[in-house]
């Protein structure tokens, strides 16, 4: 079984440019979750998607970040325009649905926002 | 207050010796509890959950919930070196969905 894919794998841009990530979750997961883990902190959420709906997006700095599933599989996660604070490793997870403990994640995009 | 909060550590333990790791979270609603294991650089795994008060064992794992205290732990027996890695507790309430509050992680190393 394939695990959640992301790409890049590493990024590294100036502040104030934009930058996007890609996420595909494992095959017939339902939900799927952007997560920023900050050096030295553990993984904050910043958006769940339920298929192609938006579940929680609480803490998702509105005003620079956006995620998209339009068609309910693959996602995008994109930040426009990047500030220093936000270098961090940007974590895709996927669970088989919304009642269903177990998040399988990917590898992670580390970004330095220089 | 931190919904969910750890000691950072590093916990430096002896190979062969029990590691504990300690959660306490601010939730009392919160239902259901995690522990997932992340190396270096990897992403994070899920390795115990726990949803009620007492303790749950797993091979070497051992989750520990005391709702009323609101704290869960994690006890590795017979550490190995390859044990050493950062220790996420991860506390879900319900209703929110499937939405994971992670603490800041516990850094274990376990020394031959």
């Amino acid at each position: 079984e394939a695990g959640v894919a992301q790409s890049p794998r590493y990024k590294i841009i100036e502040k104030r440019q934009s930058v996007a990530f890609w996420c595909n979750p494992i095959s017939g997961h339902a939900t799927l979750y952007w997560y920023q883990q900050i050096l030295g902190q553990g993984p904050k959420l910043l958006i769940q998607f339920q298929n192609n709906g938006v579940v929680d997006d609480s803490q998702l700095p509105k005003d620079r970040f956006s995620a998209e599933r339009l068609k309910g599989v693959d996602s995008t996660l994109k930040i426009q325009p990047a500030k220093l604070e936000d270098s961090a490793v940007y974590l895709c997870a996927s669970s088989l649905d919304r009642g269903n403990e177990k998040l399988f994640f990917g590898s992670g995009t580390q970004l330095s926002v220089l | 207050q931190k919904e969910v909060e750890q000691n950072s550590g590093p916990l430096s333990v002896p190979e062969g010796a029990i590691a504990s790791l300690n959660c306490t979270y601010s939730d009392r609603v919160s239902q259901s509890f995690f522990w997932y294991r992340q190396y270096s650089g990897k992403s994070p795994e899920l390795i115990m959950s726990i949803y009620s008060n007492g303790d749950k064992e797993d091979g070497r794992f051992t989750a520990q919930l005391n709702k009323a205290s609101q704290y869960v732990s994690l006890l590795i027996r017979d550490s190995q070196p390859s044990d050493s890695a950062t220790y996420l507790c991860a506390v879900k309430r319900e209703p929110a969905g499937n939405k994971l509050t992670f603490g800041g992680g516990t850094r274990v190393l376990v020394k031959p």
